[in-house]
C-alpha cells in the first residue's frame, strides 16, 4: 500500500516557537486527519479536514487542505513543552480506509 | 464513558503459539480497523470491517485473522504464520459514511515475541 511522504522526519524546536509539517501525496484524497500519539497510546485525533482549501484550528493548531487534494499543512504556534509526541497525517481513500505518513517527531527545549 | 479498549496493554508469545488481541468499543460505530506499527513507520491496516459478519483484507493480512460477530467487536488474532509479529497493535472505529466519518485510536496492544 501507498504512504504518504511526512516531512520533516522530526524538530528540535525552543518552546514558543511556531511550527510546521506537511504531508503530500500522488493521490487525492476526500479527507484529510491529524493525530498526535504520545509514547506507548494510540493516536488521538487533532483535526479533521474535508474540502479542498479547507482552513480549520483547534487552538494552538491551524490544518489545511490542499486546494490540489494531494497535501496538507499542519501548524502549531507558541509551542510548549506537552507538544512532543509525533504527528501523524492521514488520507482517506475510498472504501474509507486510511493512508498515513510516516510521522514527524516534535522535541520541544523548555 | 465511550470509548475504544484494548486488552491486554503488553503481550508475550512463543514463537509457534497463536494470539489473540481484544478490542471493544461503545461508540456505536459501523466500522472497525487493526493497524500495525513498527518503529519510525506509519501505520500499516492489516483487516477492517465495515458491517457485522463482515471484513476485508487490508495491505497486510498475511499471518493475521479476524472476525466481527458483534458490533462492538473485532478481535484479531496473530497466528503462528506472521513472521515477525512483535510491533505495537492499534485497534480503530468510525461511523461508515461518506463524510464525517474519522477513525478513533484505541491505547494499543503491544506484543512482543520471545
Amino acid at each position: 500500500g501507498q504512504q504518504l511522504n511526512q516531512s520533516p522526519q522530526s524538530m528540535f524546536i525552543q518552546e514558543g516557537e511556531d511550527v510546521s509539517m506537511n504531508c503530500t501525496s500522488s493521490s487525492i484524497f476526500n479527507t484529510w486527519l491529524w493525530y498526535k500519539q504520545d509514547p506507548g497510546e494510540g493516536p488521538v485525533l487533532l483535526i479533521a479536514l474535508y474540502k479542498a482549501g479547507e482552513l480549520t484550528s483547534n487552538g494552538r493548531l491551524t490544518a489545511q487542505f490542499g486546494i490540489t487534494r494531494k497535501d496538507s499543512f499542519l501548524n502549531i504556534s507558541a509551542s510548549i513543552p506537552s507538544d512532543v509526541g509525533i504527528y501523524f497525517c492521514a488520507g482517506m481513500e475510498y472504501g474509507n480506509k486510511l493512508v498515513f505518513g510516516a510521522g514527524t517527531i516534535l522535541r520541544v527545549k523548555s | 464513558d465511550g470509548g475504544i479498549t484494548q486488552s491486554p496493554k503488553y503481550l508475550f508469545r512463543k514463537e509457534g503459539q497463536n494470539v489473540t488481541l481484544s478490542c471493544e468499543q461503545n461508540l456505536n460505530h459501523d466500522a472497525m480497523y487493526w493497524y500495525r506499527q513498527d518503529p519510525g513507520q506509519g501505520l500499516r491496516l492489516i483487516y477492517y470491517s465495515q458491517i457485522v459478519n463482515d471484513f476485508q483484507k487490508g495491505d497486510i493480512a498475511e499471518g493475521y485473522s479476524v472476525s466481527r460477530e458483534k458490533k462492538e467487536s473485532f478481535p484479531l488474532t496473530v497466528t503462528s504464520a506472521q513472521k515477525n509479529p512483535t510491533a505495537f497493535y492499534l485497534c480503530a472505529s468510525s461511523m461508515h459514511r461518506e463524510i464525517y466519518n474519522e477513525q478513533f485510536f484505541g491505547p494499543g496492544t503491544r506484543l512482543t515475541v520471545l
